[in-house]
């Protein structure tokens, strides 16, 4: 059963910082994983799609890396904002099931 | 594209009545997958469509629960009957493609359920 982890639960830093978001998978059996957006309140925004043949996409100041193999996918933000205050969810996509199954997410505070 | 379209937003109902959630996915789109929030929880899977067929209902979780998709332009989720345990923010989300050539999922904007 594919099991998707997300480390830290939460994280608080200061405007400018660059900070790294952590998502494993235990079934390296996948199509592709992606990264999402939710705002309090609201729907999930898609931000990244990496395919399980891809090492890693870049869309503005985010970039998310996969290394398949070792089940593990990285969201870095580059200089980050206030306006990046949301939870980030990874979600992945199983080859053996079809189904998209998603982490806990990572709470992400930016201070002004 | 208008994208996935829920409807109601917003439901409030007293318990042991029914409720249908509905979703319209992205025209094209050939899955579709129903999900429920909680704070506890997180996103379930609840169930998850190919091609209007129900491929996994794992997640249902229970009798009282039931999906359909009689057409690839709209999708049901009904409880019936409800109690206050369902209380939740319902998520309906679809995507195109097969195998790798899987595209991104995208989300509705949800439904959320209150039953008192």
């Amino acid at each position: 059963k594919q099991e998707v982890t997300q480390i830290p639960a939460a994280l608080s830093v200061p405007e400018g910082e660059n900070l790294v978001l952590n998502c494993s998978f235990t079934d390296s059996a996948i199509y592709n994983l992606q990264w999402f957006r939710q705002d309090p309140g609201k729907g999930l925004t898609s931000l990244l799609l990496i395919q399980s043949s891809q090492r890693e996409q870049t869309s503005g100041r985010l970039n998310a890396s996969l290394d398949k193999s070792s089940g593990r996918s990285t969201l870095y933000i580059a200089a980050s904002q206030p306006g990046d205050s949301a939870t980030y969810l990874c979600a992945v996509r199983s080859s053996n099931t079809g189904k998209l199954i998603f982490g806990q997410g990572t709470t992400l505070q930016v201070k002004p | 594209d208008a994208g996935v379209i829920q409807s109601p937003r917003h439901e409030v109902t007293e318990m042991g009545q029914e409720v249908t959630l509905r979703c319209k996915p992205i025209s094209g789109h050939n899955s579709l997958f129903w999900y429920r929030q909680t704070m506890m929880r997180g996103l379930e899977l609840l169930i998850y469509f190919n091609n209007n067929v129900p491929i996994d209902d794992s997640g249902m979780p229970e009798d009282r629960f039931s999906a359909k998709m009689p057409n690839a332009s709209f999708s049901t989720l009904k409880i019936q009957p409800s109690e206050p345990r369902d209380s939740a923010v319902y998520f309906c989300a679809s995507s195109r493609g097969a195998g790798q050539g899987m595209t991104e999922a995208f989300f509705g904007q949800g439904t959320r359920l209150t039953v008192v």
